[in-house]
Parts: structure tokens; C-alpha cells; sequence
């Protein structure tokens, strides 16, 4: 199984309306991260939390929202979408940083894709 | 601000060729250098690392040096397969900040057989 799922893979929805984007992980780790990408833009950070009680505003919050739900699972709702928010969004994880040590890993889910007519 | 400046795609080779994508950076400190490749319809992986000045990252015949004078972390491959057709993001993380991944716009490569 899959370490980093995120539900539901593809979404088409209308403008206005409110959609959540589901991660779940299995690894253990307590940072989680969503992201989304763009054509030619690479991928940019929206939210970020480095545990249950500690959620941070990426480089482009607005028009979005977060709850982690637990340390496997963080949400991201649009909460009134528009269609410049179509793109595809991709969940991260990551364990927290040793002291004195590297900067770990992030960990992908397959991604979303979400279209908003 | 933190920021990642890649070549831009897309890069098409022959199978067997010699492979350079450039990458080069701008941050404060020492941030840890990350590439990413991303398969068509799949998320990304984490292809190689280098966590500090003269490091080499290296996985899967790729290969990469941090390079602090130059900002730079180009990756290269000696000889590339048509199953290296991706797109790769070159990355970098601030070590010991808050901040996630600040990546580059991502190149694709195709080769052809």
C-alpha cells in the first residue's frame, strides 16, 4: 500500500462550490504539507503543519483552508472555488529534523487533479 | 527570499546521450539541495540530495555536486535510458527554518530511442 494517498485523484467541479482534498499517510511522520502544481511554475507551497496543533500559511493561502484531523491526516478545502484554482495539488510528508542533522526528506502522494469549470 | 532557477524544457535526447540539467539557487545559509523526478501521471520522488557545499548526491547513474561558489547543482547523467523521460524539479530547503521545499519550475526531458 501506498504510504502517501490522497482522495479523491480527480475532481471536476463548478464555480462557487466547496471541495476537500484528502491526505493520509502511513509513515508516521508529523509534517505535512500541501502543495500545488502549475505548468511552468513548478510547485508552490499552500499550507504546511508541523503537528496537530500547529498549521502555517504557505506562499499562496488565500482562497484556501486546512484541518489536520489527526497526525496521518490533513484536509485542504477550497471553500468557494474558482476556476483559476484548477491545478494539480500534491500532499507531502516529512519526519521532523534531527538536531545537528540534515533537513529529511518530503514524501508525495499521486496528486490530485482538480478542475473548476 | 529563497528562489530556484532551472533550464527550461523541454530537453530531448537521443538514448545513450549525455545529460545536463542546470539548476542554480538563491538562499541565505545553507540550505540542503534536493532533485525530484516526477514520472508522467505519477507524484514525486525524490531522486537525490546533497546536504551541504561539495557534497554529491548520486542514485540511478544521476549525479549532482552542491556548489557554494557557483550556487549551483546541476544534474547529469551519463548515459540516458527512454524510461528517464520526466519531468525533473530541482529543490532546496532551508536547514533548521520553518519554511517546505521552495522548488524550480521543473524540466522535462524526453529521450528518444
Amino acid at each position: 500500500d501506498a504510504d502517501v494517498t490522497q482522495t479523491p485523484r480527480n475532481r471536476i467541479t463548478k464555480t462557487g462550490k466547496r471541495i476537500m482534498l484528502e491526505c493520509s499517510q502511513t509513515k508516521g511522520h508529523d509534517r505535512m504539507y500541501w502543495y500545488r502544481q502549475d505548468p511552468g511554475l513548478g510547485l508552490r507551497l499552500i499550507y504546511y503543519s508541523f503537528d496537530v496543533k500547529d498549521i502555517n500559511k504557505g506562499e499562496i493561502s488565500d482562497g484556501y483552508s486546512v484541518s489536520r484531523q489527526a497526525q496521518a491526516k490533513f484536509s485542504l478545502s477550497l471553500e468557494s472555488a474558482i476556476p483559476n484554482q484548477t491545478a494539480l495539488y500534491f500532499c507531502a510528508t516529512s519526519d521532523r529534523v534531527i538536531a545537528g542533522g540534515s533537513t529529511d526528506t518530503q514524501y508525495f502522494g499521486p496528486g490530485t487533479r482538480l478542475t473548476v469549470l | 527570499g529563497n528562489s530556484v532557477t532551472q533550464m527550461e524544457g523541454p530537453v530531448t535526447l537521443s538514448e545513450e546521450a549525455f545529460l545536463t540539467i542546470n539548476c542554480t539557487y538563491t538562499a541565505t545559509g545553507y540550505p540542503s539541495l534536493f532533485w525530484y523526478v516526477q514520472y508522467p501521471g505519477e507524484g514525486l520522488q525524490l531522486l537525490l540530495k546533497a546536504t551541504k557545499a561539495d557534497d554529491k548526491g548520486s542514485n540511478k547513474g544521476f549525479e549532482a555536486t552542491y556548489r557554494k561558489e557557483t550556487t549551483s547543482f546541476h544534474l547529469e547523467k551519463g548515459s540516458v535510458q527512454v524510461s528517464d523521460s520526466a519531468v525533473y524539479f530541482c529543490a532546496l530547503s532551508k536547514e533548521g527554518g520553518r519554511r517546505a521545499l521552495t522548488f524550480g519550475s521543473g524540466t522535462r526531458l524526453q529521450v528518444q530511442p
